[in-house]
Formats: structure tokens, sequence, C-alpha cells
């Protein structure tokens, strides 16, 4: 497909517990970034990745983090979920830090 | 970073009409502007951009113009087909800070 994926595509959990979502890719792009989409407000950035080991926080970062110790995985961690985490999240890739590349996006419910 | 502004939120459009959708931006150093394309359930799929050197850009049925003294930005469609039906995203970037407009349903109606 677009050479990125995400797992799991589907989580439901419950308030507290911690989550793990992760962003695979295929291309060696240097640039990685996860975002959230809920109704409203488009796409914001949670955080983002320049390199191995090289992240950023966003416009949204406040209850996530992230790590990316090899160049094709980027991996977001919801210390302790919360209700207003329920949300659907998407990771993007590009090689050039622009034209980015989305992957089929994971749709986490915190109960 | 700055937020984008992008109106309408829903359009309903006759099979054959045209379509615009316009985003305003405030971040002057902005460089970039993509638009995407979301049909339902599947992820954001660029269709098209435009560099901040550049008025208009086509391709086939879409084009996008850009207007760097008003900051705002349009995405035309021309001739649509049901098939267009989708939820439209324009984008601002600047400095790896790639920010998204809320977002525009459009209906192309048979």
């Amino acid at each position: 497909d677009a050479g990125i994926t995400q797992s799991p595509r589907h989580k439901v959990t419950e308030t507290g517990t911690p989550v793990t979502l992760r962003c695979h890719q295929t291309e060696n792009h240097r640039y990685m970034y996860w975002y959230r989409q809920d109704p409203g407000h488009g796409l914001r950035l949670i955080h983002y990745s320049y390199g191995v080991k090289d992240t950023d926080k966003g416009e949204v970062s406040d209850g996530y983090s992230v790590s990316r110790s090899k160049t094709e995985d980027f991996l977001l961690t919801l210390e302790s979920a919360t209700s207003s985490q329920t949300s659907v999240y998407f990771c993007a890739i590009t090689g050039t830090a622009y034209g980015y590349t989305f992957g089929s996006g994971t749709r986490l419910t915190v109960v | 970073g700055e937020n984008v502004e992008q109106h309408p939120s829903t359009l309903s459009v006759q099979e054959g009409d045209s379509a615009v959708i316009k985003c305003t931006y405030s971040d002057s150093a902005s460089n970039y502007f993509p638009w995407y394309k979301q049909e339902l359930g599947k992820r954001p799929q660029l269709i098209i951009d435009i560099r901040s050197n550049v008025g208009e850009k086509k391709d086939q049925r879409i084009a996008v113009t850009l207007n760097k003294t008003a900051k705002h930005f349009s995405l035309h469609i021309t001739e649509t087909q049901p098939e267009d039906s989708a939820v439209y995203f324009c984008a601002q970037y600047n400095n790896n800070d790639m920010r998204f407009g809320a977002g525009t349903r459009l209906t192309v109606k048979p």
C-alpha cells in the first residue's frame, strides 16, 4: 500500500490504563507524525519526529509521549488514558517535510 | 503555529456543477499549502498542493489558487462527480508545523 501501517486499527480501553499505538514505515523517511482527528477540529498534531530519538511536541501533546528508537517505528503512548483521548489517531510520514502520507488510522475508545 | 479557517463546513452541489472551498491563514511565514481528501472511514490523501511562490496550480478538474497578500487559498473542483463526495481539508505548513482546517464535507448529488 502506502508503505505505512498502523496498529492496532481499533482499540477499546478503560480510563486510567496505558495504551501504545504503533506506526511502522517501510519508506525510510526521516519525518514521522502523530495526529488526532476529532469532529470540528480537523487534524491536530500531537508529536512528531525528525530522526531516531529526535522528537518534538505538537499542538496537543499533553497526556501523550512518543518514542522513536528505529527509523521505521514511531510509538505513541497514552500513559493514563482519559475519555477526552477517545479519537481517531493518524500517523503520517514524509521524506521532505512536505506531502504527507497518512496511515489508515487507529480508532481508540476510552470507556 | 497558527490555525487555518476553512469554509464552508458543508457543501452540497449537483453533479456537473463546480465546488469552491476557501481557507484563510494567519501565519505569513507559511510556504506550502496542501489539500487533502478523506473518504468515509479512510485516510486523508493529498490531492493537490501549492507553494508560496506560485499563484495557481491545476490538475485536471481540480485547481488551487493562492493569494498571499490576503492570506487565503481556495480549492476549485469543476464538473463534479459523485465520487468527489468526501471531506476536504486544507492545510498550511511552516517549519515542520502543518496546521489543518476543520474540513469541508462535500456532497455531490447525482
